[in-house]
C-alpha cells in the first residue's frame, strides 16, 4: 500500500527556534492535511491544503504556523517561533479526492524545550 | 458542535476474548464515521469506515462496526482478539466533502495472555 512519509521522526528544539516539518505525501494525491496530538489528548486538525493552497484551518492554526508545498512532492509545516504548547505528535495526511481514503503518515514528534 | 467521545481510555482485554470499543459522536451533519488504529511508531491506519447503507460494516484485520443513528454510536468489534491487535484506536467523524476530521481520544487496547 502506498505511503505519507514523514521526516523526522523525532525533532527537539528550543522554545522560539523554527521548526520545519516534512512530508511527502502520496505522489497522485490531491489533498493535504496536517493534524497534531498533544500527549494524552485527541488528534487534532490543523490546516488542510489543495490547489496550492489553504482550504480550511483551526483555531490552532495561528499566525506562527503555515504550510507550503514547495515542489509539488513536499508538502512542509513551519512554526516560526516554537512554544512549549507546541509538543506534540504531528500527522501529515493526503487523499486523492475529497471522499477518498485518507492515509496518515508515521508522525513527527515535536519536542521543545 | 461536532464531537467524539470514546469513553474508555484504556482496556486490557485477554487474547481470543471478543472486544467491543465504544464510540458516541455529535455531528450536526450526516456523518461519516471511520475507526482507525495506531500502533507503536506508526502512523493511522484506516480500519473501516460508515458513510451509509448497511449499518453494520467490516474492516480490515476482522474487525467491524455497527452504526446505530437512535444511539449515536459507532462501536467498534472483534470476535477474538489477536496480541497484534495491542495498539490505540481512534473514532473519527466528518462529512462530505472537504471536511476535517474530528477525532476521539482514543482507547488504548492492551492484550494479555
Amino acid at each position: 500500500e502506498p505511503e505519507v512519509t514523514q521526516t523526522p521522526s523525532h525533532q527537539v528544539t528550543q522554545m522560539g527556534q523554527e521548526v520545519i516539518l516534512r512530508c511527502v505525501p502520496i505522489s497522485n494525491h490531491l489533498y493535504f492535511y496536517w493534524y497534531r496530538q498533544i500527549l494524552g489528548q485527541k488528534v487534532e486538525f490543523l490546516v488542510s491544503f489543495y490547489n496550492n493552497e489553504i482550504s480550511e484551518k483551526s483555531e490552532i492554526f495561528d499566525d506562527q504556523f503555515s504550510v507550503e508545498r514547495p515542489d509539488g512532492s513536499n508538502f512542509t509545516l513551519k512554526i516560526r517561533s516554537t512554544k512549549l504548547e507546541d509538543s506534540a505528535m504531528y500527522f501529515c495526511a493526503s487523499r486523492m479526492g475529497q471522499n477518498e481514503k485518507l492515509f496518515f503518515g508515521s508522525g513527527t514528534q515535536l519536542s521543545v524545550l | 458542535a461536532q464531537s467524539v467521545t470514546q469513553p474508555d481510555i484504556h482496556i486490557t482485554v485477554s487474547e481470543g476474548a471478543s472486544l467491543e470499543l465504544r464510540c458516541n459522536y455529535s455531528y450536526g451533519a450526516t456523518p461519516y464515521l471511520f475507526w482507525y488504529v495506531q500502533s507503536p511508531g506508526q502512523g493511522l491506519q484506516l480500519l473501516l469506515k460508515y458513510f451509509s447503507g448497511d449499518t453494520l460494516v467490516q474492516g480490515i484485520k476482522g474487525f467491524e462496526a455497527e452504526f446505530k443513528r437512535s444511539q449515536s454510536s459507532f462501536n467498534l468489534r472483534k470476535p477474538s482478539v489477536h496480541w497484534s491487535d495491542a495498539a490505540e484506536y481512534f473514532c473519527a467523524v466528518g462529512a462530505r466533502g472537504n471536511t476535517p476530521l474530528v477525532f476521539g481520544k482514543g482507547t488504548r487496547l492492551s492484550v494479555i495472555a
